[in-house]
């Protein structure tokens, strides 16, 4: 089945540091990648939507300067947090559409902390 | 603006009884409803549904969707513990590009020995 991971699972970092999260897909081709933001006890808000080769189009609220979103290759999508602060402090899951089929194939999330 | 709402919010049961959760939508160029499980990490698939009144059946879990009345409905018998999650239903519209999911809130399901 089609498999999706994130790089890391988890990260501690410091205020004012930046982070990059990785979202893979590893069997299968995605030309559209998702990113969602989940607090505790909340569901899944979808943050930004990552296009292969062009700029990432971001849901209203996001700033796009803070989440800097990267997908350079079929496989391949990146979110950084730039300049983090406690309240970026969430569990961050990726998607990736498959180029084929359409479907849509979820990583196992990556929970970042910010002290 | 597509919307997906879910109700209960949250429900705790005892182990061995039946459970309904709920889930309207308002999308636009609809094309189906998905149901998720989520744990402690990502959410995994449970059912797609795109067709209106075809019940989907895995185990002790079944879903149905209504096209007409706009919602779809996830059942749970004779719950275990290990029903416990919080679950996510999903509504995707058409885009040029593929699909899109827009989320519901979610229910917290809790199943007490």
């Amino acid at each position: 089945g089609a498999v999706v991971s994130q790089h890391p699972s988890w990260v501690i970092c410091k205020s004012g540091t930046s982070v990059k999260i990785e979202c893979r897909s590893l069997d299968f081709q995605a030309t559209t990648m998702f990113w969602y933001r989940q607090f505790p006890k909340q569901s899944l808000m979808l943050m930004a939507t990552s296009n292969e080769g062009s700029k990432a189009t971001y849901e209203q609220g996001v700033e796009k300067d803070k989440f800097l979103i990267n997908h350079a290759s079929l496989t391949l999508s990146t979110l950084t947090v730039t300049s983090a602060h406690p309240e970026d402090s969430s569990f961050y899951i990726c998607s990736a559409r498959e180029l084929r089929s359409g479907e849509q194939y979820f990583g196992p999330g990556t929970r970042l902390t910010v002290t | 603006e597509d919307k997906v709402v879910q109700s209960p919010l949250s429900l705790v049961v005892h182990e061995g009884d039946t459970v309904t959760l709920n889930c309207s939508y308002e999308v636009t160029n609809f094309r189906s409803l998905l149901w998720y499980k989520q744990e402690k990490k990502a959410p995994t698939f449970l059912f797609m549904l795109t067709s209106s009144g075809i019940e989907k059946k895995s185990g002790r879990l079944s879903s149905i969707l209504d096209k007409k009345e706009l919602f779809s409905i996830l059942n749970i018998t004779a719950t275990q513990t290990g029903d416990s999650a919080i679950y996510l239903c999903a509504a995707t519209f058409r885009e040029t590009s593929g699909s899109r999911l827009t989320f519901g809130e979610g229910t917290q399901l809790t199943v007490n020995p």
